[in-house]
Formats: structure tokens, C-alpha cells, sequence
């Protein structure tokens, strides 16, 4: 069964400094989401991505954060001034379309900033 | 999009059907009631949605009050590998995102 996958798992990067986190969507699907949970909280939205653009994004997502699909299959989140506080669980998800087509989401990367 | 109500936390024997409740009385007409669940801190896993029948897959049954207020997930023979935090989510329709709340921590106990 196809499913979304992401690298890395675990990241353990120093405040201040930029990280790239990166997903492969599955194949077929033409939207693109980032999803982070903060440890022991809810799982919040990011930002959504469809077409080469940000389709929809929360205010989490400032200035220091940004997306892009740079190739056919990869997905990639990146963070460009890391501090103590993005420190979570970042989810990436997919879906064929959007509506009411179901999200699936991938195992995550663990972002440990310090 | 219309906000949910789950029980905070539930137990349920090994092998007993799970039943899990959830609120929705502000549900509009498009929306759809997803279920979603989390393993430990893995990502949110997909079990089923539905928008006004009853639903059925190889990993759950939905069922849907009639005024479509209220809604029951149900596991039918829950197994250890099933304790998680199940979310209840409704979603309108062409929305591009989920919100997901506290959701209800299900512990399956032997």
C-alpha cells in the first residue's frame, strides 16, 4: 500500500540554525500538507500546497518557514532560523484531491532544537 | 468548520467491541465526520469518515445519528494494538485542512 514518507526522523539541530525537513507524497496525490505537534499538545496545521503554490497556511506559519516541491517527489519544509519553541513533531500528509478526500499522513521528523 | 466533543479518555477489554462517542451538534449540511487515530507520536492514521449513512471498512464502523449530531465509532474486536488517541474530525466540504482537537485516549487493557 502507498504511503507518505519522511526524512528525517529524528533532527537535532542548534537555535538559530536552518533545517530542511523532507517528505515524499505519495505518488499520485496532488496536495501537499505539513502538520507539527508540540509534544503532549495537539496536532496543528501548517500549510497546505497545491500547484507550485501555498494554497492555505495558519499563523504558525511566519516568515521563517517555508515550503517547496523541488522535483517530482519530494516535499520539503524548511525552517530557516530554528528556535527553542519549533522544537515538535512535524507531520507531512497528502491527498488526491482536496474536499472531502481523505489526508494521509506520514510517520513524521522529530525536531529537537537546543 | 463545526467543533467536536470526545470523551477525554476510555478503557476497553481485549477482544470487546470499542465504542467511541463524539459530539458534532453544529454540523452543517456539507460536512463530513473523519476518524482519525494516534499511535503513540506516530502520525495520525486514517480509519474511516462518513457524511450521513452508516460506513463499514475493514477497520471500523461509523455510525451516524440520523440528525447527524452525533456520531459512534466503532472497533469491533479491539486488540492491545489499538490503544491510541482517536480524533473525531469534521470537516467541511472543499476545506484543505484538519483541526484536530484533544481527541479520547482509548486504552485496550488484557
Amino acid at each position: 500500500e502507498p504511503e507518505v514518507t519522511q526524512t528525517p526522523s529524528h533532527q537535532v539541530t542548534q537555535m538559530g540554525q536552518e533545517v530542511i525537513l523532507r517528505c515524499v507524497p505519495i505518488s499520485n496525490h496532488l496536495y501537499f500538507y505539513w502538520y507539527r505537534q508540540i509534544l503532549g499538545q495537539k496536532v496543528e496545521f501548517l500549510v497546505s500546497f497545491y500547484n507550485n503554490e501555498i494554497s492555505e497556511k495558519s499563523e504558525i506559519f511566519d516568515d521563517q518557514f517555508s515550503v517547496e516541491r523541488p522535483d517530482g517527489s519530494n516535499f520539503t519544509l524548511k525552517i530557516r532560523s530554528t528556535k527553542l519553541e519549533d522544537s515538535a513533531m512535524y507531520f507531512c500528509a497528502s491527498s488526491l484531491e482536496t474536499g472531502q478526500e481523505t489526508q494521509y499522513f506520514g510517520p513524521g521528523t522529530r525536531l529537537l532544537v537546543l | 468548520d463545526a467543533k467536536t466533543t470526545q470523551p477525554t479518555s476510555m478503557d476497553c477489554a481485549e477482544g470487546r467491541a470499542a465504542n467511541l462517542p463524539c459530539n458534532h451538534s453544529t454540523i452543517s449540511g456539507n460536512e463530513y465526520v473523519y476518524w482519525y487515530r494516534q499511535i503513540h507520536s506516530q502520525g495520525p492514521q486514517y480509519i474511516i469518515h462518513g457524511l450521513k449513512n452508516n460506513e463499514t471498512n475493514e477497520m471500523a464502523s461509523l455510525i451516524i445519528t440520523e440528525d447527524r449530531k452525533s456520531s459512534t465509532l466503532i472497533l469491533p474486536h479491539a486488540t492491545l494494538r489499538d490503544t491510541a488517541v482517536y480524533y473525531c474530525i469534521v470537516r467541511r466540504n472543499y476545506g484543505q485542512n484538519f483541526v484536530f482537537g484533544p481527541g479520547t485516549r482509548l486504552s485496550v487493557l488484557p
